[in-house]
């Protein structure tokens, strides 16, 4: 088990520049979760994929935001256009197929993005 | 629609003192629960769950029990250790997506 590996640790951009974060979710796990964590709060829903289907987006999720997962492996979270506001902890986590009760998620260590 | 909330900290405690950090939530369904430990600098790591009513979890001296009655998940620990030090997660996940709710954290220090 590798655990849930997300690049890079931190992005620093202008405003108004695109990034693009990557996750490389646990190998043999279906689910894909993205979060955004500010200071002083709790993880927040983005968007969940189950393979590579994008099942759920949260309304945090603005058209400047994007994700996909396009084999249903690694997954990518973009956001255009950044404002000041994007600056956040953005965190992937993963999880195995529903068995009859809610699995864990297992997260990854996140994205730290700063916006000058 | 489906929330965590939880004790604000920081909470802070001697060396071998009890804890308890106190969540609540609110659920449409019959949510799975769960506490997470954030350490400085790294990604939230499961610390235990319980699944349904009256299930307790446990791992490395902490424990909580799913109280549907109370709609509560307390996390307890007998004897806290300086290394305990971190911030701690409540979060509820519903069905079908396993979707999860977090509470805003709970600090802890633990002083030696």
């Amino acid at each position: 088990d590798t655990g849930v590996s997300q690049d890079p640790r931190h992005k620093i951009t202008k405003r108004g520049q695109n990034v693009t974060f990557r996750c490389d979710p646990i190998s043999e796990h279906n689910r894909l979760y993205w979060y955004r964590q500010t200071l002083g709060q709790g993880p927040e829903f983005l968007t969940y994929f189950q393979n590579e289907a994008q099942l759920e987006k949260s309304r945090l999720l603005s058209d400047r935001f994007s994700a996909e997962r396009p084999k249903g492996s690694f997954s990518t979270l973009e956001i255009q256009r950044t404002e000041q506001g994007d600056s956040a902890m953005y965190l992937c986590a993963s999880s195995a197929s529903d068995k009859g009760e809610n699995q864990p998620q297992h997260f990854g260590d996140g994205t730290r993005l700063s916006i000058l | 629609g489906d929330s965590v909330t939880q004790m604000e900290g920081p909470v802070t405690l001697s060396e071998e003192a009890f804890l308890t950090i106190n969540c609540t939530y609110t659920a449409t369904g019959y949510p799975s629960l769960f506490w997470y430990v954030q350490y400085p600098g790294e990604g939230l790591q499961l610390l235990l769950k319980a699944t349904k009513a009256d299930d307790k979890g446990s791992n490395k001296g902490f424990e909580a029990t799913y109280r549907k009655e109370t709609t509560s998940f307390h996390l307890e620990k007998g004897s806290v250790q300086v290394s305990d030090s971190a911030v701690y997660f409540c979060a509820l996940s519903d069905r079908p997506f396993n979707k999860f709710y977090f509470g805003s954290g709970t600090k802890l220090n633990v002083k030696p």
